[in-house]
């Protein structure tokens, strides 16, 4: 499968914490974006970083990128309630057709 | 349009029988996707259209599933014989070309009785 996968699966934790996800991938990359879904409807895009970016920032978030290991992590700082929703990483193939490839995602609860 | 359209909301179908579901992408967009997400799973990319192209086809499941896209705009994803399986939120999602994000739509939740 192509998929990227996620870790964690699950994550809970207290407002006011920070909440990390990582995701892996297996083919070379154009770009890694990552997205947000409440409610299993639409996706709303977070934040790109390219293939020669390492790290990226955008509000609260924090986005690195290592192609070496084909990995990235999200980190998301002073996490709110309304933080609350699943998390999924994407990557577009630097070669071949450009369709996006989701990972597993991160299901995030943010406690109040 | 402001964003991507997706009709219908929801659709509940018979097993057996044919259904349609509409994507209406971003104006001056190129690129056109179709996932499938069962609930509490990843998305499953079933097709992508790119300008004038031939679409990329390897994600559809079966020969059940078929979509077109015509003019270069509106997309129909067409599944015949609907069966339990096909039940799943079918995601529509567009976006200028490669280097930029992807705008989805609000899904089609589809339910096969």
């Amino acid at each position: 499968s192509q998929q990227g996968e996620e870790d964690p699966q699950a994550l809970s934790i207290q407002e006011g914490e920070n909440a990390t996800m990582n995701c892996s991938y297996k083919t070379s990359i154009n770009n890694l974006q990552w997205y947000r879904q409440n409610s299993g409807r639409g996706l709303v895009h977070l934040i790109l970083i390219r293939s020669n970016e390492r790290e990226k920032h955008s509000g609260r978030l924090r986005v690195t990128l290592d192609t070496s290991k084909k990995s990235s992590s999200l980190l998301i700082t002073a996490s709110r309630a309304a933080d609350t929703a699943s998390y999924f990483c994407a990557t577009v193939p630097s070669s071949g057709t450009y369709k996006y490839i989701f990972g597993t995602g991160t299901r995030l609860k943010v406690l109040a | 349009g402001a964003g991507v359209s997706q009709s219908p909301s929801n659709k509940v179908t018979e097993k057996g029988k044919d259904v349609e579901l509409r994507c209406d992408p971003i104006s001056g967009h190129t690129a056109l996707y179709w996932y499938r997400q069962s609930l509490g799973q990843g998305l499953e990319f079933l097709i992508y259209f790119q300008g004038n192209s031939a679409p990329d086809k390897s994600g559809l499941p079966s020969d059940r599933f078929s979509a077109e896209r015509t003019g270069g705009s509106v997309s129909t994803l067409t599944i015949q014989r609907t069966q339990q399986e096909d039940s799943a939120v079918y995601l529509c999602a567009s976006s200028l070309n490669r280097n930029t994000e992807a705008f989805f739509g609000q899904g089609t939740r589809l339910t096969v009785v």
